[in-house]
């Protein structure tokens, strides 16, 4: 079946550590994104990609970097720059761009020890 | 810059109806979606209005007024799955961004 994965589904920081999330999308999508999402708020855009080896920055990059080396991978890495990253990430994909629906994969916690 | 302003919570009863608004700046947005997201996981598609006018899919219905910057989901007959938070969003017809309401949070009681 196609769709999108993000692992791990839980994962803990260390102080000035730096975690890398992983979203692997088979659904063939040019197009993918990553949000972050907090209690009570909207999904904030962290970065987004619409094609490989190019991806742009969001509202709320800093502290955050990505890459897109396949068409299938999107990893986020949460650098010891963000000093507040406990939240729930939300990866997605669309086929080329954002009038169109996205699919979302499962998503990842990422909790602050 | 642009905002997308819907309700924070509402409550309904068990197989009545509700109705949950969605309100947004009318230049920019190219049509209206709305998702669903059950606590803990991820949205999913409900339903994407790019004209004026209902759309009927079973027992939701999605409405859009462009003129208005205006658009509500409608649930009928309620069922206690459908406690979740329901997310609009508006595609920005400049780039390949959504903007995002907060989401209303819908309490199911029996």
């Amino acid at each position: 079946d196609g769709g999108i994965t993000q692992s791990p589904k839980y994962l803990f920081r260390k102080e000035g550590q730096n975690v890398t999330l992983s979203c692997e999308q088979n659904l063939n999508h040019d197009a993918m994104y990553w949000y972050r999402q907090d209690p009570g708020q909207g999904l904030r855009l962290i970065y987004y990609s619409q094609i490989v080896n190019d991806f742009q920055k969001g509202d709320i990059a800093e502290g955050y970097s990505v890459s897109r080396e396949k068409k299938e991978s999107f990893p986020l890495t949460v650098t010891s720059a963000q000093k507040n990253p406990t939240a729930f990430y939300l990866c997605a994909s669309t086929t080329s761009g954002g009038q169109e629906t996205q699919y979302f994969g499962p998503g990842t916690r990422l909790l602050v020890l | 810059g642009q905002n997308i302003d819907q309700p924070t919570e509402m409550t309904a009863t068990e197989g009545a109806i509700v109705q949950i608004n969605c309100t947004y700046q009318t230049s920019g947005f190219n049509g209206l979606f709305w998702y669903q997201q059950h606590a803990g996981e991820a949205p999913t598609f409900l339903s994407y209005n790019v004209l004026d006018g209902l759309e009927e899919k079973g027992r939701f219905s999605s409405f859009l007024s462009r003129s208005k910057g205006y658009s509500y989901l409608l649930l009928k007959e309620l069922q206690m799955k459908d406690s979740a938070s329901y997310l609009c969003a508006g595609p920005m017809d400049s780039n390949y961004q959504l903007i995002w309401g907060a989401g209303t949070k819908l309490i199911i009681k029996p």
